[in-house]
């Protein structure tokens, strides 16, 4: 099965920091990469599709690029209600594979 | 409203069996391919499995495959998760979750449920 390897675990900026995660797979997924964040006691939320699709109503400071095995999520002016877990997932075909997480935190 | 809600969830002593149910409303849940992730307390998402929509076709974890079994009503709306000799490394938030109506185009998650807690503990 493909692995789903995110960096950094987790990661503290300062408001306004352009902050970068990382996601690789063991295998090439072509463009099979979604992005979501969690924030505690809730529900993940869907911020990104076919690695670079930005999902409706999710604000324009959240880009995600690559395609194959290297994907990254970038946020471009880090806001205090950013501050979250994120994680990749690849939706190919099952298993539907979720990176380790990435805390991030201000 | 369209909403999925876990229910099942409770404590269940190491080596007990446990089934969850996930039902619908707003949506019709046969046309829908379907999840099951879990959240152990204070970690990361782990996929558990996935069924086709007329549940011929079912997918799962490696480290759960032979232990968890996923299942659906399609008359009753339900999805299910039949969970066996479990152990306390299964305590988790588990989340059923809807996909797509087709798998050729991915397993893209794009509804969640809040979650059924299930502790494992003696």
């Amino acid at each position: 099965d493909i692995q789903m390897t995110q960096s950094p675990s987790s990661l503290s900026a300062s408001l306004g920091d352009r902050v970068t995660i990382t996601c690789r797979a063991s295998h090439g997924i072509t463009n099979y990469l979604a992005w979501w964040q969690q924030k505690p006691g809730r529900v993940p939320n869907l911020l990104i599709y076919a690695a670079s699709t930005l999902q409706s109503g999710v604000p324009s400071r959240f880009t995600g690029s690559g395609s194959g095995t290297d994907f990254t999520l970038t946020i471009t002016s880090l806001q205090p209600e950013d501050v979250a877990t994120y994680f990749c997932q690849k939706y190919n075909s099952a298993p539907a594979t979720f990176g380790q997480g990435t805390r991030v935190e201000i | 409203q369209v909403q999925l809600v876990e229910s099942g969830g409770g404590v269940v002593q190491p080596g007990r069996s446990l089934s969850l149910s996930c039902a619908a409303s707003g949506l019709t849940l046969r046309d829908y391919g379907m999840h099951w992730v879990r959240q152990a307390p204070g970690k990361g998402l782990e996929w558990v499995a996935l069924i086709s929509p007329d549940g011929v076709d079912k997918y799962y974890s490696d480290s759960l495959r032979g232990r968890f079994a996923i299942s659906r009503d399609n008359s009753k709306n339900t999805l299910y998760l039949q969970m066996n000799t479990l152990t306390p490394d299964d305590t988790a938030l588990y989340y059923c979750a809807k996909g797509p109506r087709e798998f050729w185009s991915g397993v893209l998650i794009d509804l969640w449920g809040q979650g059924a807690l299930v502790t494992v503990s003696s």
